[in-house]
C-alpha cells in the first residue's frame, strides 16, 4: 500500500501570505493520480486539485499543484480567509487508495 | 448537477451490521466510467477510503476491512450500499459517499456524509 506522508501537520500562516503543503509518497504514484482536497469543519471534503496539477471546476486560480513521483506539492498563492481549513492529500492511481493524515492550515 | 445522499441508522449495536445507503441524483449510476466510493473520518481524525463499486459491478476494498465490507449497487433505485459486519466502536465515524469519473479526475461529487456510533 501506498502511505502518503504530508507536513507540516499544522502550519500557521497570515492572510494574503503564500501557503506550501508538502505530501510524500512510500513509492511512486502510478500515473501521477494524485489529488488535493479541502475540508472545513462539518464539511465534506472537496475536491481542489487532481492528476497532480489540474484544478477541479469552479477553483480559483491562486490553487496550483505540482511534482511527480513521490513528492508533490499544494501552493495557496495568497490566502484568503476562506482558505483556513485542513487539507488532504490522496493517491487514486492503484488500489487500495489512501489518503496522507492532513495538513491544517491557521491563523 | 450529480448529488449524492447518505442514509442509514445513525447508531448500530457492536457486532451487529451497519448498512449505508448513497442515493444518487442528477445522473445515472451505471454511467459508464463511474466508480461509487465509501470514505469514512472517525472523530477527530483524518479520511479513510473504504472501497469502491466500479460501474461495472467490480469492487476494491481496503484490506483492512475486506472480511468484514460489502459495497453493492441497486440500479432500479440508483443507489449503491455498504454493508459492514461485526462492528465494534472503532468503526465509529462519519461515512461519506464519493464519485470518481473515468481518467485523472478525481473524488468530484460528494455526499454530506451521515453520523455511525457504535454503541451498546
Amino acid at each position: 500500500d501506498i502511505v502518503l506522508t504530508q507536513s507540516p501537520v499544522t502550519l500557521s500562516l497570515s492572510l494574503g501570505e503564500r501557503a506550501t503543503l508538502s505530501c510524500r509518497a512510500s513509492q511512486s504514484v502510478y500515473s501521477n493520480y494524485l489529488a488535493w482536497f479541502q475540508q472545513k469543519p462539518g464539511q465534506a471534503p472537496r475536491l481542489l486539485i487532481y492528476g497532480v496539477s489540474s484544478r477541479a471546476t469552479d477553483i480559483p486560480d491562486r490553487f496550483s499543484g505540482s511534482g511527480s513521483g513521490t513528492d508533490f506539492t499544494l501552493t495557496i498563492s495568497r490566502l484568503e480567509p476562506e482558505d483556513f481549513a485542513v487539507y488532504y492529500c490522496q493517491h487514486y492511481g492503484g488500489s487500495p487508495w489512501t489518503f496522507g493524515q492532513g495538513t491544517k492550515v491557521e491563523i | 448537477q450529480v448529488h449524492l445522499q447518505e442514509s442509514g441508522p445513525g447508531l448500530v449495536k457492536p457486532s451487529q451490521t451497519l448498512s449505508l445507503t448513497c442515493t444518487v441524483s442528477g445522473g445515472s449510476i451505471t454511467g459508464r466510467g463511474y466508480y461509487w466510493n465509501w470514505i469514512r473520518q472517525r472523530p477527530g481524525k483524518g479520511l479513510e477510503w473504504i472501497g469502491y463499486i466500479y460501474y461495472t459491478g467490480s469492487t476494491s476494498y481496503i484490506p483492512s476491512l475486506e472480511s468484514r465490507l460489502t459495497i453493492s449497487v441497486d440500479t432500479s433505485k440508483n443507489q449503491f450500499s455498504l454493508r459492514l459486519r461485526s462492528v465494534t466502536a472503532a468503526d465509529t465515524a462519519v461515512y461519506y459517499c464519493a464519485r470518481k469519473d473515468s481518467g485523472p479526475t478525481a473524488l468530484d461529487y460528494w455526499g454530506q456524509g451521515t453520523l455511525v456510533t457504535v454503541s451498546s
